[in-house]
């Protein structure tokens, strides 16, 4: 069972550069997230989506676009990354309502 | 708004010890508790959620957590610890997936 996929792992971007960090999910979940992890600060909700389609801010949006074509598939942008963008980032999906959330690994993104 | 306050950044017991974390919230309305864990260079797995009903609520690997309206608090405990428990767990607080707020966190560490 793969669960939550993210990729890639681990990336080093330029100031400027923009990115995708890809999230797919294979247990036909509604509702998908990503979150920021930051030491001391625990994790930040950025945006997530409660179907395709739909898509929405949560608490730390700025700098990153989403986009729900798919039930399987929220990608999230990176459209000028900035040094305060450095972190690990998490999708997360589930069920919907407030039920467990289904982590994936993280990726940890670094920014120069 | 919700937060959620884990007033212990890093915490080492003994192996075999017991252990206790400690989740402060602040939430207008009876609110959904959670503890995930999180082990190194993995995503958050949830380890018991607390929605309704008996405030004492069972989880896997042995841990339980008491849920005190009056404390506003939601306290992890586990009898006695092993090696393997070793890792940072979060509270998290939310009335729905879009409106989770999560804690700091509090590292673990287990002395053999």
């Amino acid at each position: 069972n793969a669960g939550v996929t993210q990729t890639p792992k681990f990336q080093v971007l330029k100031t400027g550069q923009s990115m995708t960090l890809q999230c797919a999910q294979d247990m036909n979940h509604e509702y998908m997230s990503w979150y920021r992890q930051d030491p001391g600060m625990g994790l930040r909700l950025i945006h997530y989506s409660v179907g395709a389609g739909i898509t929405d801010q949560g608490e730390v949006p700025n700098g990153y676009n989403v986009s729900r074509s798919t039930t399987e598939d929220f990608p999230l942008r990176l459209l000028s990354a900035a040094p305060s963008q450095t972190s690990v980032y998490f999708c997360a999906s589930s069920f919907g309502g407030p039920g467990e959330l289904f982590f994936g690994e993280g990726s940890r993104l670094t920014v120069l | 708004a919700q937060s959620v306050t884990q007033p212990d950044i890093h915490i080492t017991v003994s192996e075999g010890a017991s252990l206790e974390l400690r989740c402060n919230y602040s939430y207008g309305a009876t609110p959904y508790l959670f503890w995930y864990v999180q082990s190194p260079g993995q995503g958050l797995q949830l380890l018991l959620k607390y929605f309704s009903g008996d405030t004492l609520v069972q989880g896997i690997k042995g841990f339980e957590a008491e849920f005190k309206r009056s404390q506003s608090s939601f306290n992890l405990r586990k009898p006695s610890v092993h090696w393997s428990d070793a890792a940072e767990y979060f509270c998290a607080v939310g009335a729905n997936n879009n409106d989770m707020r999560f804690g700091a966190g509090t590292r673990l560490t287990v002395k053999p």
